[in-house]
């Protein structure tokens, strides 16, 4: 079984509705991110967390949200989703020394 | 300036040859230093972690110049499976934060 699990691995979505994505691992690590991934641009941070009481902006949080559910459990939330934020989505985990460990991603299409 | 970057490529190099990617960063501060291998439509995954004295496992050899703020990747004896996007990673000395180059494209040619 992976140690790193996305929910759902693509979603078709409407301008406007609110989705969530789902990350969980079994990893054990305290440390959870979510990325997105876009052509030309690389992987950009959203959001980290670093324990369940720990929540913290990336780079490109606006219009995003998270909830850290549990150790296991890093959600990501699009209030409102608009074309722009088409794009693969990643949780990670880290633990010390600093090595990232990726979910298979989220395909996210906004119409 | 953006904190790694990296010859986007594409390199398309024929079996056998041997490859050289480049990285530069721009936070003289960080600590860890990695190389990543992304395949079409699919997860980063570690390929190697790149340690101040160089290291190399197997065909990959990776240095570091923390003077020059550069990060070097090397493949001997390309195979075609070493086709894949190379992505350069650089964790902030506080540990917070991976920051991501764009990657380098490989395809090997048979």
């Amino acid at each position: 079984d992976a140690d790193v699990t996305q929910t759902p691995r693509n979603r078709i979505t409407k301008t406007g509705k609110r989705i969530m994505l789902e990350c969980s691992q079994t990893k054990g690590h305290d440390r959870m991110y979510w990325y997105r991934q876009d052509p030309g641009l690389g992987l950009r941070l959203i959001y980290y967390s670093f324990d369940v009481k720990d929540i913290n902006k990336g780079e490109i949080s606006d219009g995003y949200s998270v909830s850290r559910q549990a150790q296991a459990k890093f959600s990501l939330s699009l209030e409102s989703a608009i074309p722009n934020q088409t794009a693969l989505y990643f949780c990670a985990t880290s633990d010390s020394p600093p090595t990232q460990y990726f979910g298979p991603g989220t395909r996210l299409l906004v119409l | 300036r953006k904190e790694v970057e990296q010859d986007p490529g594409p390199f398309n190099v024929p079996e056998g040859a041997t490859v050289a990617f480049n990285c530069t960063y721009s936070n003289s501060a960080s600590q860890s230093f990695f190389w990543y291998r992304q395949d079409c439509r699919k997860e980063p995954k570690l390929l190697m972690s790149v340690y101040s004295s160089g290291n190399e496992d197997g065909r990959f050899t990776a240095q570091l110049n923390r003077a020059s703020q550069y990060i070097s990747l090397l493949i001997r004896d390309s195979k075609l499976s070493d086709s894949a996007t190379y992505l350069c990673v650089v964790n902030t000395n506080t540990g917070n934060q991976f920051y991501f180059g764009t990657g380098t494209s490989l395809t090997v040619i048979p």
